[in-house]
């Protein structure tokens, strides 16, 4: 299948750790952010936003952090678990367009 | 309907045939978009619909690609005279507005 995360930055965590993933935005404009889960031979897959009107949001397990001075977007997975195991992107949109602008991901290896 | 549905999921052609791909979005969203990722990079847009109408297109899609949604339901991609550069995953996704994005699985196409 496709091999998502070749010559990705590795996140290596032990299951039951806290993971964070970080990501540097590049568009100053932008306003809606996301954060996507691929696995190998998939699709990205939703796992939570946040609008530039907030700074922390927060679901099941995951946590967003956006710091619009710096332009830095981060992931926090609490006790991560080897279904966690995946490659993450984060994603902006806004600046009157629809499409979303991809960061680098970042490959999250978890070990029992 | 579950989801976003891409076909086929794997394509092989030979350098200079002609390729397409079809997307079938969830029913109720009225936006269509397509990116194109490769090994090791995230996804980067392409094309995007608002039902029929092609709203966007980037500067990647040469004048070898053409997409079309000639119903407002679903998409097909399809690429002229393939090269090798342009062996990729193509991802559709579908959104019922400017969030909540949905991917599909891909079409992975290998140009031999």
């Amino acid at each position: 299948g496709e091999n998502v995360g070749l010559h990705l930055p590795t996140l290596s965590v032990q299951e039951g750790d806290n993971s964070i993933i970080n990501c540097a935005y590049s568009n100053s404009a932008s306003d809606y952010f996301i954060w996507y889960k691929q696995e190998s031979g998939k699709g990205p897959q939703f796992i939570i936003d946040i609008r530039s009107n907030m700074d922390k949001r927060q679901g099941q397990r995951v946590t967003v952090l956006l710091n619009k001075t710096v332009k830095h977007l981060s992931l926090q997975i609490a006790a991560t678990q080897p279904g966690d195991s995946a490659v993450y992107f984060c994603a902006e949109s806004g600046d009157n367009t629809d499409k979303l602008i991809f960061g680098t991901g970042t490959r999250l290896q978890v070990f029992p | 309907d579950t989801g976003v549905s891409q076909d086929p999921r794997h394509k092989i052609t030979k350098r200079g045939q002609n390729v397409t791909f079809r997307c079938d979005p969830i029913s109720e969203h009225n936006r269509l978009y397509w990116y194109r990722q490769t090994l090791g990079q995230g996804p980067e847009f392409l094309t995007y619909f608002q039902n029929e109408a092609q709203l966007e297109k980037s500067r990647l899609l040469s004048d070898r690609f053409s997409a079309e949604r000639p119903k407002g339901s679903f998409s097909t991609l399809e690429i002229q005279r393939t090269e090798q550069g342009d062996s990729a995953m193509y991802l559709c996704a579908s959104s019922p507005a400017a969030y909540g994005y949905t991917f599909g699985s891909g079409t992975r196409l290998t140009v031999v």
